[in-house]
């Protein structure tokens, strides 16, 4: 298995564009879980999904943003009508059930919203 | 709601020298607690992490992290760094989502 994947890894748009960013966890991890990342900050949640369920969406989560995983496989993020606050890693992360697992993280998608 | 400090925002430490890094965490039951560590960027990698057992733990790296129940704190310790350590460093706990840190940002002079 080569970790969790995302793509693309760099992405420009400008302000209004939809986007969608693409993440696909390792095979066997049931949870896959959603990041925002903004500079000099930690890691803010957003959503997470257990297999195809998605259990929890964090109130930065705005109704400008879904998410979806279909088939509790890859998964999709994505932002409708971006704002030049959308600008910010999105990181996506995978792992077992269970609080003891660390998350294997992705190298993430640098949005830039112009 | 579980949290994480870290007081630290910035730390420029020299090649050769011990760096600690500190981690406050808030939260009602057994803690787990993770360090992670962020190239420029990149994604997050596991360090190490805590959540039983004895409370020296090592990681990957030459990195060890103790965990001090009476301080609320998960400190994160290299007796030597070296100048690929430069990186930001993320405390972080799990109640059943990870909740990190701002992050501490470490610089290492030749």
């Amino acid at each position: 298995d080569t970790g969790v994947s995302q793509d693309p890894r760099h992405k420009i748009t400008k302000r209004g564009q939809n986007v969608t960013f693409r993440c696909d966890p390792i095979s066997e991890h049931n949870r896959l879980y959603w990041y925002r990342q903004t500079l000099g900050q930690g890691p803010e949640f957003l959503t997470y999904f257990q297999n195809e369920a998605q259990l929890e969406k964090s109130r930065l989560l705005s109704d400008r943003f879904s998410a979806e995983r279909p088939k509790g496989s890859f998964s999709t993020l994505e932002i409708q009508r971006t704002e030049q606050g959308d600008s910010a890693m999105y990181l996506c992360a995978s792992s077992l059930e269970g609080r003891g697992d660390g998350y294997t993280f992705g190298s993430g998608t640098r949005l830039t919203v112009v | 709601a579980q949290s994480v400090t870290q007081p630290d925002i910035h730390i420029t430490v020299s090649e050769g020298a011990s760096l600690e890094l500190r981690c406050n965490y808030s939260y009602g039951a057994t803690p787990y607690l993770f360090w992670y560590v962020q190239s420029p960027g990149q994604g997050l990698q596991l360090l190490l992490k805590y959540f039983s057992g004895d409370t020296l733990v090592q990681g990957i790296k030459g990195f060890e992290a103790e965990f001090k129940r009476s301080q609320s704190s998960f400190n994160l310790r290299k007796p030597s760094v070296h100048w690929s350590d430069a990186a930001e460093y993320f405390c972080a706990v799990n109640d059943y989502k990870l909740s990190f840190g701002a992050g501490t940002t470490v610089t290492v002079r030749a």
